[in-house]
């Protein structure tokens, strides 16, 4: 079974600076996946990855096939973007079964 | 076009009482997942559907039953509560072209 780890468990920065989450798993995958969980509990879905990078507005992913590994950036951060960060990997089945990190918490100071 | 929904947000239930958790997807998507969330670990996987009238089990299945009778409903049954079971529940439906699944809201649920 895919471990997938987050670091940090939790993160607080003053607005506007810059912030890495990263996240590494122990078995080869077809996609990756970030999403969002807002303070209200609400899930969202971020960005999808197999390979490369991708930019969403302030939010960019990352990912590293080779050394199992992706992160997560936000530019110019605002206390908006507190949350937490899910990663989830799709273990390459038919289903798209998720296995998911256990979260980022990212609290941005005004 | 809600989305996913689920229902109830809320629920207080004895141990040892059943209920059934509802959930419902106007995407028309043919994968459905139920998860459970509880604190310091990740999304766990209970059951999944690929299709009406298919259900498989998830990673944490005990004590937990699904039916899929219709495409856009996708019921989570309890069927004697346990407070191990004491949770938030996230249903999410998938669309495979983007491979992006869509939350519910969540139930929270509390077993006394």
């Amino acid at each position: 079974k895919n471990e997938v780890e987050q670091s940090p468990q939790n993160l607080t920065a003053q607005e506007g600076e810059f912030i890495t989450i990263n996240c590494s798993y122990s078995v080869g995958i077809s996609a990756l996946h970030w999403l969002q969980q807002h303070p209200g509990g609400g899930i969202v879905s971020l960005f999808m990855l197999s390979s490369g990078k991708k930019k969403h507005g302030r939010l960019i992913a990352t990912i590293n096939i080779q050394e199992k590994h992706s992160s997560l950036h936000i530019t110019a951060s605002h206390p908006r973007d507190s949350a937490v960060y899910i990663c989830a990997v799709t273990d390459g089945g038919s289903q798209g079964n998720l296995i998911f990190g256990k979260g980022t918490k990212l609290s941005v100071k005004p | 076009n809600a989305g996913v929904t689920q229902t109830p947000k809320f629920r207080v239930l004895k141990t040892g009482q059943s209920m059934t958790l509802l959930c419902a997807q106007d995407m028309n998507h043919e994968y459905m997942y139920w998860y459970r969330q509880d604190p310091g670990m990740g999304l766990r996987l209970i059951h999944y559907s690929v299709g009406e009238g298919t259900t498989a089990k998830g990673e944490v299945p005990d004590g937990y039953n699904v039916s899929r009778l219709k495409k856009q409903n996708f019921l989570l049954g309890l069927e004697s509560a346990a407070p191990s079971q004491t949770s938030v529940y996230f249903c999410a439906a998938r669309e495979p072209s983007t491979d992006t699944q869509y939350f519910g809201p969540g139930t929270r649920l509390t077993v006394l």
